[in-house]
């Protein structure tokens, strides 16, 4: 059963910095990877999403890689600013036997300090 | 713009009590999801739905039920509602196919007292 990790759980960097949030799964056979981002109290927001054929996204200050031989995606921010707060997600969606689809990560929650 | 709407933002109940949790796409997707959220236990599938009538069991389907009547709207049923039902529930739809991107809806977080 594909297994999602999500490192560091709890991430505090001061405004301006550059970062990376790292994600990884147990089985490769995905069909595409997502990473959301969620404000307290709120639903999930879709941020970039790469098919298991790409191996990166960008959408502003905010780029995604896949790497499916190793298991692994990266989240790089750049510039993080305070309103780039929340809590980051990604989640490998894959067909398995149970027909499940979207397996998620803990997350990692992120605060950018003024 | 494409959009999933949930029913309520909020919702207090009490234990015993019959819930139901609405969720409406408009972007004709075919595949519909519920999942609830909790401290420290991350999205966990509760059902799913990918067509008109149909629906699967997702990781934790003990004490809710589902229904898909219409393409568009798939509702979460918790029969007797208990205390540890207590959560945050996430509507989401993807379309058909395997590059979907899913989208989720505001989310409920509900209260069973």
């Amino acid at each position: 059963k594909q297994e999602v990790t999500q490192i560091p759980a709890a991430l505090s960097v001061p405004e301006g910095e550059n970062l990376v949030l790292n994600c990884s799964f147990t089985d490769s056979a995905i069909y595409n990877l997502q990473w959301f981002r969620q404000d307290p109290g709120k639903g999930l927001t879709s941020l970039l999403l790469i098919q298991s054929s790409q191996r990166e996204q960008t959408s502003g200050r905010l780029n995604a890689s896949l790497d499916k031989s190793s298991g692994r995606s990266t989240l790089y921010i750049a510039a993080s600013q305070p309103g780039d707060s929340a809590t980051y997600l990604c989640a490998a969606y894959a067909v398995d036997n149970a027909g499940n689809m979207l397996t998620f990560g803990g997350g990692t929650r992120l605060m950018v300090k003024p | 713009d494409v959009k999933v709407t949930q029913s309520s933002r909020y919702l207090v109940k009490r234990t015993g009590e019959k819930v139901f949790l609405e969720c409406v796409q408009d972007m004709d997707h075919e595949n519909m999801f519920w999942y609830r959220q909790d401290p420290g236990l991350g999205l966990r599938l509760i059902y799913f739905s990918y067509d008109v009538k149909m629906k699967e069991k997702g990781d934790i389907p003990e004490g809710y039920s589902v229904s898909r009547e219409k393409k568009e709207r798939f509702s979460l049923i918790l029969e007797s509602a208990s205390t540890n039902q207590t959560s945050m529930y996430l509507c989401a739809s993807i379309p058909l196919g395997s590059g979907g991107e899913q989208f989720f809806g505001p989310g409920t977080r509900l209260t069973v007292l």
